[in-house]
């Protein structure tokens, strides 16, 4: 069974453009987040789809971050602009009960 | 709210000597805690997790963490370290096991030959 994926694995972009990631669950996973850890501080957690509905989106620094899940299935997390201290990793993890599954996670670098 | 806090940011341990990393937390509501390792390159593992059933919790790879309420504390162990055990490892918590998590800034472990 495929785990969590995430693209692309690193993203080199210059302040003021867009970038967007994207992240495709384990299969049948209704729940999916988005988390992000910025120069070896602590994984901050972002936000939270059940399915196609955000649940908590509580992290999301501010309106440059926009999260989407069409469909149930795959989420993009868009940067728009980027700025940069977006820079970090940002980490996706899907679940259905109690055990988050986590992606290798996306490298974004604004330079 | 909820809090963790992980001392140590590196740890160095000789080869087969013991694995000790701190984590000690804040909850509000009985917590349910998390050790996550992050190998190079790879995304973060579930070690073990703590779930209000038995207070001592075994996980893969031979590592251990023991829940103590009184100290609010999860520290994990492994008795012997290996090479493979060098990686990142985490702390979390979450209130309802299927929430968010919040985790701690994280140890890096080198494994000394």
């Amino acid at each position: 069974e495929a785990g969590v994926t995430q693209f692309p694995s690193h993203s080199v972009i210059e302040k003021g453009q867009t970038v967007t990631l994207r992240c495709d669950p384990i299969s049948g996973h209704d729940n999916l987040y988005w988390y992000r850890r910025v120069m070896g501080k602590e994984i901050k957690f972002l936000l939270h789809f059940v399915k196609e509905s955000k649940q908590d989106e509580s992290g999301m620094p501010n309106n440059r971050f926009l999260a989407e899940r069409t469909g149930g299935t795959y989420s993009t997390l868009k940067v728009q602009p980027a700025e940069l201290e977006d820079s970090g990793v940002y980490f996706c993890a899907s679940s259905q009960r109690s055990e988050a599954f986590f992606g290798q996670g996306t490298r974004l670098t604004v330079v | 709210a909820q809090s963790v806090t992980q001392l140590g940011s590196h740890v160095s341990v000789s080869e087969g000597a013991l694995v000790l990393l701190r984590c000690n937390y804040s909850s509000s509501v009985p917590p349910y805690l998390f050790w996550y390792v992050q190998y190079p390159n790879q995304g973060l593992q579930l070690l073990l997790k703590y779930t209000s059933a038995a207070t001592l919790v075994k996980g893969i790879n031979g590592f251990e963490a023991e829940f103590k309420k009184s100290e609010t504390s999860f520290h994990l162990t492994k008795p012997s370290a290996h090479m493979s055990d060098a990686a990142e490892y985490f702390c979390a918590v979450s209130p309802f096991g299927n929430e968010k998590l919040t985790f701690g800034t994280g140890t890096r472990l080198t494994i000394i030959p």
